[in-house]
């Protein structure tokens, strides 16, 4: 079964500091695709970041960086210079071929002045 | 339209009544998944529509559940008799592509959260 692991129910970020939320994933697909959205109350999943399974580089979008590590099936979230607005819940995600995207339990990130 | 819109975004149902949540993608996009997100917990999977075909239905909970597609675009979860447990937030996603395509981004809409009394 696809099983992604999310070990960090809930933390804390000083603003302005950079913080790391962990993901790990089982899978025993050749290619896949690993996402990470943002859920604020409002509810609704805001895309952040794609890294492919097959992609040289690690994923960065403006202050999000995905650290892929491949051998050890894990892809964790980096946002640096933590904001305000950042405040959320975070999940990571992996869909491969004919699965549908498969979701983690979440991290909820809370950003202190 | 410019993203995944749902309605209602916000329903009340009494025990036993029957629900219907409308989801409209973005226009042009094959794919559509509906997912059922409990309190404090991730999205889990409900079922899956490349342009009007269901392909995969494994995650929806009863035969309580019904989802249809029928012209390809908008679609329609249908929940009969629900009951307490089946209050949620249910999200509406899309995707350009269709079928065996992981690299394409999946888009969410704001969800519709139902609350059964």
């Amino acid at each position: 079964a696809q099983k992604i692991t999310q070990t960090q129910p809930g933390m804390f970020v000083q603003e302005k500091e950079a913080v790391t939320l962990d993901c790990t994933y089982d899978t025993s697909d050749p290619s896949y695709g690993l996402f990470w959205y943002k859920q604020p109350s409002s509810g609704e999943m805001i895309f952040l970041i794609y890294q492919g399974s097959y992609d040289q580089q690690n994923a960065t979008e403006g202050r999000y960086s995905l650290n892929f590590q491949k051998a050890r099936k894990s892809a964790n979230l980096v946002i640096s210079a933590s904001q305000l607005g950042d405040s959320a819940m975070y999940f990571c995600a992996k869909c491969s071929g004919n699965t549908p995207l498969v979701f983690g339990k979440g991290t909820r990130l809370s950003v202190i002045a | 339209g410019a993203g995944v819109s749902q309605s209602p975004r916000y329903k009340v149902a009494k025990r036993g009544q029957d629900v219907a949540l409308r989801c409209d993608p973005i226009s042009g996009h094959v794919s559509l998944f509906w997912y059922q997100q409990a309190l404090g917990q991730g999205p889990e999977f409900l079922t899956y529509f490349q342009n009007e075909a269901q392909l995969d239905k494994s995650g929806l909970p009863s035969d309580r559940f019904f989802a249809e597609r029928p012209e390809g675009s908008v679609s329609t979860l249908k929940i009969q008799r629900t009951q307490q447990e089946d209050s949620a937030v249910y999200l509406c996603a899309s995707r350009r592509t269709g079928e065996g395509d992981s690299g394409n981004t999946i888009y969410f809409g704001e969800g519709s959260w139902l609350t059964v009394v």
